[in-house]
């Protein structure tokens, strides 16, 4: 099975840098996936590592460790519009599967 | 460029009552379709999921049930509603191709609450 764990809520300061984590302890890992959501709204896609290393796009950047089952999500320069859950998501086992398991997501509250 | 419907927005049910819940894609061919759940203070929860027409697999016991009687049409359905299926259910899809990482895209999810 998968088991995604993250903290449940952190709040940043604007025009700060936040880091966001993420372990997985999964029976197979094809790629971990990073979403935002605001609230009442649907999840959009953020990023995707599937490969260890950093991945950076813009104010954006995800890393990942597969030996160590551990990723983050890394925010520079916060915007009052980057208060949101932050959900990671692993894709699980097998080439064909396209299937996604999520955490239960980390609230981020971006003050003044 | 590919876009995604459900519908309703949002719904209020008595205990009891029947559901039907309709996700459409536009612009692709074959996708496969997710069915998710996020209840309060839960995680997403995948539910159903089809890799083609009349193609369905549950992830999750319930009293829910899926269709896909088109290839870009994905409904979830109930005979009888109980409190704990309250929630937002959100559709998604994967294309065939052209996505750049697998990702899936998400709808704008019906708002469901059971009274």
């Amino acid at each position: 099975g998968q088991n995604i764990d993250q903290p449940t809520e952190m709040t940043a300061t604007e025009g700060a840098i936040v880091q966001i984590n993420c372990t997985y302890q999964t029976s197979g890992f094809n790629g971990l996936f990073w979403y935002q959501q605001h609230a009442a709204e649907a999840p959009t896609f953020l990023s995707y590592n599937v490969l260890d290393g950093l991945e950076e796009k813009g104010r954006f950047s995800s890393f990942l460790s597969r030996s160590k089952g551990y990723s983050y999500l890394l925010l520079k320069e916060l915007q009052m519009k980057d208060s949101a859950s932050y959900l990671c998501a692993v894709r699980g086992p097998g080439a064909g599967s396209y299937q996604l398991t999520f955490g239960k997501g980390t609230k981020l509250s971006v003050i003044p | 460029s590919q876009t995604i419907h459900q519908w309703p927005a949002t719904l209020v049910q008595p205990v009891g009552s029947p559901l039907s819940l309709e996700c459409t894609v536009e612009g692709t061919s074959n996708p496969n379709l997710y069915w998710y759940r996020q209840a309060a203070g839960r995680g997403l929860q995948l539910l159903f999921y089809s890799v083609g027409i009349g193609q369905i697999s549950s992830e999750v016991p319930q009293n829910l049930s899926a269709s896909r009687p088109q290839d870009r049409q994905f409904i979830l359905s109930s005979k009888k509603l109980l409190l704990s299926d309250s929630g937002f259910y959100l559709c998604a899809w994967k294309g065939e191709g052209g996505a750049t990482y697998n990702e899936q895209f998400f709808g704008p999810g019906t708002r469901l609450t059971v009274l």
